[in-house]
């Protein structure tokens, strides 16, 4: 079954415990991507990557990074969490990415992060 | 930010009735989606209707884009309570910019 996958879906840790959420997708899609959901905020971009190696910067990256070593998997880190990163946190991929006028996304069931 | 902007934020109506979203945005798209999700679950998929188009149909759904307004509904005819979710816009912006989300429309559909 085509699906991005999530780990963990639900985690409560403490201040400043480093963590890492995986992503990780099965459908060769080249653009992966975090997103945090916050109520009344909806849906803010974290990070994106149009392809292994390559990533950049969303609206809301500080506090957070990530990494694309290989195509399907796009790992969320919080080297030093803090309790306004509390959230529920989405990754998504898509076949085509920015620009390509058909970045249509999957995503994942979601983690929902509580700090401490 | 080209951030849509849906209004009503929350729409509660009966089975069966038609519901109505809308969506506002501020630069030039490409393209504009809509998007499902219940509760605390991840975002589905429901639509893509592009710059160069001003109506899109799937199944019960009917998309309108008026790009000379900045703005997008979605109809969802023949409501059902299964159709009880947050409805989410997203633009795709004609430069190279992520697709970027609105805060949604929550629609609770009452059997």
């Amino acid at each position: 079954e085509a699906q991005v996958t999530q780990n963990p879906r639900y985690l409560i840790t403490v201040t400043g415990k480093k963590l890492t959420v995986t992503c990780s997708q099965n459908m060769n899609h080249e653009y992966m991507s975090w997103y945090r959901q916050d109520p009344g905020l909806g849906l803010r971009q974290i990070y994106y990557s149009m392809n292994v190696e390559v990533t950049d910067k969303g609206d809301v990256p500080e506090g957070y990074k990530v990494s694309r070593k290989e195509k399907r998997n796009f790992p969320l880190i919080l080297e030093s969490p803090s309790p306004n990163q509390t959230s529920l946190y989405f990754c998504a991929s898509s076949l085509e990415g920015v620009g390509s006028g058909a970045n249509v996304l999957t995503f994942g069931a979601g983690s929902r992060l509580t700090v401490l | 930010s080209q951030q849509g902007e849906e209004d009503p934020q929350a729409l509660s109506i009966q089975e069966g009735e038609n519901a109505t979203m809308n969506c506002s945005y501020k630069t030039s798209i490409n393209n504009l989606q809509w998007y499902r999700q219940n509760s605390g679950r991840g975002l589905v998929h429901l639509i893509l209707i592009r710059s160069n188009e001003r109506e899109k149909h799937s199944g019960r759904l009917r998309v309108t884009l008026d790009t000379s307004k900045k703005s997008s509904s979605l109809l969802i005819t023949a409501s059902r309570a299964a159709d009880t979710a947050s409805y989410f816009c997203a633009t795709e912006g004609s430069g190279n910019t992520p697709l970027v989300f609105g805060k949604g429309t929550r629609l609770s559909v009452i059997a």
